[in-house]
C-alpha cells in the first residue's frame, strides 16, 4: 500500500482567494487523483493528475478553477482558485500504483470558505 | 446518473451480530468493486475488493459477495465490533474509464455495544 501525506489538513479561507493543497506519496505510483467530498455527499473525482502534462478533468471541473500540477511520480498539487463558499469541502488526494485497481487516499484537506 | 447506489444511508447493529451493507450498480461494464471505510477527519481506507469474475471474497471478518445478474454486491462484517462504526463506501471501476473509481453515497454503520 502507499502512504499519502496531504497538507494542509484544514484551512479557513476568504472568498476570492486561492489555496494550494499538496500531496506526497511515499513510493512511485502510476496514477494520482484528486477528489472532492461535499458535506453529506460521496466522493467525486475532480481530475486525474498526469505526470509532466496537463491533468485530465472530469465533467463539471475546469483547469482555471482547479489547476493541478504533477511534476514527478510522487508529488501533486491542487489549487482551488477564486474560492467561494460553495467550494467548502473536503479535498482528497488518491494514488494507485499496483496492478490492481486499489486506490489509496490521503487524510484530506477540510476547506471552509467564508 | 448515479451508477453506484447505496440505498441505505445508515445501519445500526448490535455488537457481535452481522452487519450487511448493500450496493447496487447499473453499469454492466464495471469489472472491479471495492469497499472503503472512512472515519471522521480521515481519508477513506481500503477494506476489501472483488473482481467481476468472482462471486465471493473473504478477508478475516469481512466478506464481499457479488451477484452480477442482479448487479448487486454486499459487504458482510461478522462479528461486528464498535470500532467498525464508520461510513462505508462502495466503489466500482471500468477499464474504459481509465480504471477511475465511481463511488456510492456511503452508508453510516453504527455498532452498539
Amino acid at each position: 500500500s502507499a502512504v499519502i501525506s496531504q497538507k494542509p489538513s484544514r484551512d479557513i479561507c476568504q472568498r476570492g482567494t486561492s489555496l494550494t493543497i499538496q500531496c506526497q506519496v511515499d513510493s512511485q505510483v502510476t496514477m494520482m487523483f484528486w477528489y472532492r467530498q461535499q458535506p453529506g455527499q460521496s466522493l467525486t473525482l475532480i481530475a486525474t493528475a498526469n505526470q509532466g502534462s496537463e491533468a485530465t478533468y472530469e465533467s463539471g471541473f475546469v483547469i482555471d478553477k482547479f489547476p493541478i500540477s504533477r511534476p514527478n511520480l510522487t508529488f501533486s498539487t491542487l489549487t482551488v482558485s477564486n474560492m467561494s463558499p460553495e467550494d467548502s469541502s473536503i479535498y482528497l488526494c488518491s494514488a494507485k500504483g499496483g496492478p490492481n485497481n486499489i486506490q489509496y487516499f490521503g487524510a484530506g484537506t477540510r476547506l471552509s470558505v467564508l | 446518473d448515479q451508477q453506484v447506489k447505496q440505498n441505505s444511508p445508515s445501519l445500526s447493529v448490535q455488537e457481535g451480530r452481522i452487519s450487511i451493507l448493500n450496493c447496487d450498480y447499473t453499469n454492466s461494464m464495471f469489472d472491479y468493486f471495492l469497499w472503503y471505510k472512512k472515519y471522521p477527519a480521515e481519508g477513506p481506507t481500503f477494506l476489501i475488493s472483488i473482481s467481476s469474475i468472482k462471486d465471493k471474497n473473504e478477508d478475516g471478518r469481512f466478506t464481499v459477495f457479488l451477484n452480477k445478474s442482479a448487479k448487486h454486491l454486499s459487504l458482510h462484517i461478522v462479528p461486528s465490533q464498535p470500532g467498525d462504526s464508520a461510513v462505508y463506501f462502495c466503489a466500482a471501476s471500468v477499464p474504459e474509464y481509465g480504471n477511475k473509481l465511481v463511488f456510492g453515497a456511503g452508508t453510516i454503520l453504527r455498532v452498539k455495544s
